[in-house]
């Protein structure tokens, strides 16, 4: 069976960066694409981005550009989400999400890791 | 910017139909796709492609589409169905999420 599972809580500074990963079981991992999205406390869902386990390509929403890198290990099927410069709004639970349909990109989010919490704070 | 709006809160009584309705300009053209999240809990595609739905969601489940609005609808409304309900569209950099709809199970 499909399964994303995300690495543990982080406590941040401003202005620090934050990793975290996802790693996939139960499925190709190159052969879906993955996506990122967060949900701030009592918030709703932002979508953040997606990456191409297959190629490395990637592409971020405008809010996250210049902040945000996506990449992966398919040595360990592994996908990562690296965000810069934290702010206090980017307190949030953090999650990866599988597309769909295999080689397709269709951004319909089939399957999701539990959530990873990010709290920045001095 | 594009937006897709969702009413804050919808209330029904158990066994009743809940309707949870999402708007946005470019519906017409791009498919619907709606998540349930429960307290605590990843989101869970319920519906895709406007109506179809996914192995294993009840068929209580169900979405349809009408100009710039696309509906969820839940038909005879379980206790369980109770949770904050998100709908989700393409936009012009990749897709983007509703505000998010609670359905409060009286």
């Amino acid at each position: 069976q499909v399964q994303l599972v995300q690495s543990g809580a982080e406590v941040k500074k401003p202005g620090a960066s934050v990793k975290v990963s996802c790693k996939a079981s139960g499925y190709t991992f190159t052969g879906y694409y993955m996506h990122w999205v967060r949900q701030a406390p009592g918030q709703g869902l932002e979508w953040m981005g997606w990456i191409n386990p297959n190629s490395g390509g990637t592409n971020y929403a405008q809010k996250f550009q210049g902040r945000v890198t996506m990449t992966r290990d398919t040595s360990i099927s592994t996908a990562y989400m690296e965000l810069s410069r934290l702010r206090s709004d980017d307190t949030a639970v953090y999650y990866c999400a599988r597309d769909a349909e295999e080689w397709e990109l269709q951004i319909i989010l089939s399957y999701w890791g539990q959530g990873t919490l990010v709290t920045v704070s001095s | 910017s594009y937006e897709l709006t969702q009413p804050p809160s919808v209330s029904v009584s158990p066994g009743q139909t809940a309707r949870i309705t999402c708007s946005g300009d470019a519906l017409p053209k791009q498919y619907a796709y709606w998540y349930q999240q429960k307290p605590g809990q990843a989101p869970v595609l319920v519906i895709y492609k406007d109506s179809e739905r996914p192995s294993g969601i009840p068929e209580r489940f169900s979405g349809s589409s009408s100009g710039t609005t696309v509906t969820l609808t839940i038909s005879g409304v379980q206790a369980e169905d109770e949770a904050d309900y998100y709908c989700q569209s393409a936009d012009s950099s990749g897709t983007l999420f509703g505000g998010g709809t609670k359905l409060t199970v009286l």
